[in-house]
């Protein structure tokens, strides 16, 4: 079945650095991509999403590119911020039902 | 729009009590989710909804879960009887079927605690 496999966390960094949080999934068709984050005591809410190979997502700095050839989803920034801190999913979903199949989470934490 | 709307926010009880978990979706979004969300498990999806009608309960977790919508701006998801496992945040997410992989919406989650 379909899977999406995220980098354990937590990945700690001091601000302005530069982040990569790695995502790789398994489908057996032509998902769409999505990054959702999720800040303490709250829902997850979409980031950024590309739903064709090449694609990429974009959004508050933050950017992702659909790459068949690696299966791969990887989020990228380049200069986080405190305000950043958060859990990081990756997911993946069709057409037909809506479902989204997600990644275990990546914690991110900044530090000043 | 207010955006999907869970009550109550926090929930506590005592083991062998029932459970009812309130959500209002977005109006409109024809389609409903129910996650639940531990540190052990992550996130799961436990049943959703397509114009009211339960599509795949395969991820409800046994027979004192059970999860209804009544109509299109209300569902719930009830535990009878509960027990301290079931203590985790449940989400209610909403969207808009189509063929454009619409975004699913949450809501802010229920902290649920069993004792």
């Amino acid at each position: 079945g379909d899977s999406v496999t995220q980098m354990e966390g937590p990945v700690t960094l001091s601000e302005e650095a530069f982040l990569t949080i790695n995502c790789t999934y398994t489908a057996t068709g032509y998902p769409s991509l999505f990054w959702y984050v999720q800040y303490p005591g709250e829902g997850l809410q979409l980031l950024l999403k590309a739903t064709k190979a090449d694609d990429k997502g974009s959004n508050k700095g933050f950017e992702a590119t659909y790459r068949k050839e690696t299966t791969s989803f990887h989020l990228e920034k380049g200069s986080v911020q405190v305000s950043d801190s958060a859990v990081y999913f990756c997911a993946l979903s069709y057409n037909a039902g809506n479902m989204l199949t997600f990644g275990g989470g990546t914690r991110l934490m900044v530090k000043p | 729009d207010a955006g999907v709307i869970q009550s109550p926010r926090h929930e506590v009880t005592e083991m062998g009590q029932e459970v009812t978990l309130r959500c209002k979706p977005i109006s409109g979004h024809d389609y409903l989710f129910w996650y639940r969300q531990t540190m052990m498990r992550g996130l799961e999806l436990l049943i959703y909804f397509n114009n009211n009608v339960p599509i795949d309960d395969s991820g409800m977790p046994e027979d004192r879960f059970s999860a209804k919508m009544p109509n299109a701006s209300f569902s719930t998801l009830k535990i009878q009887p509960s027990e301290p496992r079931d203590s985790a945040v449940y989400f209610c997410a909403s969207s808009l079927g189509g063929a454009t992989q619409e975004t699913q919406y949450f809501g802010p989650g229920t902290r649920l605690l069993v004792l």
